[in-house]
């Protein structure tokens, strides 16, 4: 039983370029979540997926942006790079808001 | 708002004695709690969650955690600590609302020694 996957694992990109993240829920969830973890922080929420649609959103500008497919899988976006957006981007699954959530290992992104 | 918080950024203990990682929490309502591990370069590992019933809530690897509601506080234990105990410990709290965003602290590190 395959549990959340990310892609790619690692990611250099440089200041104003877009990047585009994904992520395979567990088999048998239908909800995504994406987190920030900047370094020697906590994790912050950015946003939530459910049936397609973002349900709801963290404190985090317009140029983050989602997207669910109906397989549940998930990508997040994001325009015009800054340097303050290098941090580990962590996706977590769940089963229509049954607890716990399942993370998967994360996208390392650096921005130059 | 719902928060937590974890007032020790690194917790040292030899390894076989016991180990507590603490957390306390401000929430409106009642607490949906949980601690997570994450070792370098992966991401975070369930261990166990607080939503109801007894206070002494028993999760992964031998870890445990109390539920104290007089001191807002949920602290994670484990009898007998291990080298490979040794990673980062985040407690996070539910949101409210209809959705199951987490809200984390800021995570403690903890070291065992052989």
């Amino acid at each position: 039983d395959a549990g959340v996957t990310q892609s790619p694992t690692h990611l250099i990109k440089t200041r104003g370029q877009q990047v585009t993240l994904r992520c395979s829920p567990k088999s048998g969830h239908d909800t995504v979540s994406w987190y920030q973890q900047a370094l020697g922080q906590g994790p912050q929420f950015i946003f939530q997926y459910y049936e397609e649609e973002e349900r709801q959103r963290g404190n985090f500008p317009d140029r983050f942006s989602g997207h669910q497919f109906p397989n549940y899988s998930s990508e997040l976006n994001v325009n015009a790079l800054l340097l303050g957006d290098s941090a580990l981007y962590l996706c977590a699954s769940s089963f229509s808001g049954h607890q716990p959530q399942h993370f998967g290992d994360g996208t390392r992104l650096s921005i130059l | 708002a719902q928060s937590v918080a974890q007032p020790e950024d690194q917790v040292n203990v030899a390894e076989g004695n016991p180990l507590t990682v603490k957390c306390t929490y401000s929430v409106s309502g009642n607490p949906y709690l949980f601690w997570y591990v994450q070792y370098p370069n992966r991401g975070l590992q369930f261990l166990l969650k607080y939503i109801t019933g007894d206070n002494l809530v028993k999760g992964s690897y031998g870890f445990e955690a109390e539920f104290n509601k007089s001191q807002t506080s949920f602290h994670l234990k484990k009898p007998s600590a291990l080298v490979s105990d040794s990673a980062l410990y985040f407690c996070a709290v539910r949101d409210t609302g209809n959705t199951d965003k987490l809200i984390f602290g800021t995570g403690t590190r903890l070291q065992v020694f052989p």
